[in-house]
């Protein structure tokens, strides 16, 4: 059981518009910065989102995020094939002193 | 910027294996350095970092493997180790490393495969 709580998967059609959630709390989102990880098995995870809604140089602008209080999001319009892996959320806890990450989000490009 | 893991392999429970995280392309002693695992269908698990000597080369490390498992650095060689003790069956999975900068893990290694069973 994660402290960041994903839905497992989401799947949309090519072209549409997903959104990924993650449920935190007062000691890891409310009050540190969020980062996203795009995760395709075998490949090295990849950094998709820094400071809550940050794209790093390089990372296409139809990856989006926020947050709000303990929660956060990630969006990604014009969906892709290309599109299709696992999504993590991760923020630093202050409870258990390290960071966390979320559960992970397959998401299926149908 | 690259990374390379190393040292990852099949090893029995309660023994010893030291994993190499070995860096180029920037300057290592500037950052810190992270290890994360992936266990067979699970997701990403936080393993510990290692900050730069300029914030005290300090560690921290997740629950699961406190007081088992060692992160260490050498800034010369611009080397990341993860000294690994007591390995459990549950230990089992691929260990990434990871450059620590101000925007979070932006840079990672392919990662490497360890096995714990007997």
């Amino acid at each position: 059981q994660s402290v960041l709580t994903q839905p497992p998967s989401v799947s949309e059609a090519p072209r549409q518009r997903v959104t990924i959630s993650c449920s935190g709390s007062s000691s890891n989102i409310a009050n540190h910065a969020v980062n996203w990880y795009q995760h395709v098995p075998g490949k090295a995870p990849k950094l998709l989102i820094y400071h809550d809604d940050q794209l790093p140089s390089g990372v296409s602008d139809r990856f989006s995020a926020s947050k709000s209080g303990p929660s956060a999001s990630l969006a990604i319009s014009g969906l892709q094939s290309e599109d299709e892996a696992d999504y993590y959320c991760a923020a630093w806890d202050d409870n258990l002193k390290g960071v966390v990450f979320g559960g992970g989000t397959k998401v299926t490009v149908l | 910027v690259q990374l390379m893991e190393s040292g990852g392999g099949l090893v029995q429970p309660g023994r010893s294996l030291r994993l190499s995280c070995r860096t180029s392309g920037f300057t290592f002693g500037e950052y810190g350095l992270s290890w994360v695992r992936q266990a067979p269908g699970k997701g990403l698990e936080w393993v510990g970092f290692i900050r730069s000597k300029a914030y005290g080369g300090t560690t921290e490390y997740a629950a699961s493997v406190k007081g088992r498992f060692t992160i260490s650095r050498d800034d010369s060689k611009s080397i990341a180790y993860l000294q690994m003790n007591s390995l459990k069956t549950e230990d089992t999975a691929v260990y990434y490393c990871s450059r620590d900068s101000l925007l979070g893990y932006d840079h990672w290694g392919q990662g490497t495969q360890v096995t714990v069973s007997s």
